[in-house]
């Protein structure tokens, strides 16, 4: 069964800066996606970035990008030049190739301070 | 287009009770998902329902059941609610397909057992 791991419940960060959320996962299958919802505080989970495992190529949306290391199982979310509408809770997610399903993890709490 | 929509928003029941909740998923998209969360279990998978058949299933008791229609839209339902089933229940649709790898998460159905 596959586990996603988020070590950080609570992080904060100033305006305009730059801050890294971390996610690691376990699994045996060679063919997956990783991704990173947001969910605010109105509850609607919106998805902020996708990795496809084949591509070494790491993801970037706008101000978003990821770290995406395969050997070290390990796909960590940048988000540059902070916004107060960043603020929410993060959610790393995997979804297998074979099958439908996404397994979460269980989120940080990212408050972006004025 | 419209989004994910989910009925009822809110719901309060009491042990016992059986519930049922509603999603419609977006307008093309064949495949619905649902997903508990609650804040000490976090977000876990119950069940993925595509062109009308089950297709994955997480690991829920028998309580715990659901449905798709023909025109994609699903129901969730729950017999002999117990304290426990206490969450947001949200479901997310998607195209469906081996290498659709995005879902899209309807607002949650806050569920409350008293």
């Amino acid at each position: 069964a596959q586990t996603v791991t988020q070590s950080q419940p609570e992080m904060s960060v100033q305006e305009a800066e730059t801050v890294t959320l971390s996610c690691t996962y376990d699994t045996s299958e060679s063919n997956y996606y990783l991704f990173w919802y947001k969910q605010p505080p109105s509850r609607q989970m919106i998805l902020v970035i996708r990795q496809e495992a084949y591509k070494q190529q790491n993801a970037t949306e706008n101000r978003f990008s990821v770290n995406f290391q395969k050997a070290a199982k390990s796909f960590s979310l940048k988000i540059s030049d902070s916004q107060l509408g960043d603020t929410a809770m993060y959610f790393c997610a995997f979804r297998g190739g074979s099958n439908y399903k996404l397994t979460f993890g269980k989120g940080t709490l990212l408050t972006v301070n004025p | 287009k419209a989004g994910v929509t989910q009925t009822p928003r809110y719901l309060i029941k009491t042990r016992g009770q059986q519930v049922t909740l509603s999603c419609s998923p977006i307008s093309g998209h064949r495949s619905v998902s649902w997903y508990q969360q609650t804040p000490g279990q976090g977000l876990q998978f119950l069940f993925e329902y595509f062109s009308e058949t089950q297709r994955n299933k997480g690991n829920f008791p028998g309580r715990f059941s659901g449905r798709q229609f023909s025109n994609s839209r699903s129901e969730m339902n729950v017999s002999t609610l117990e304290l426990g089933d206490s969450a947001l229940y949200l479901c997310a649709s998607s195209f469906g397909g081996a290498n659709d790898n995005e879902q899209f998460f309807g607002p949650g159905t806050r569920l409350t057992v008293l």
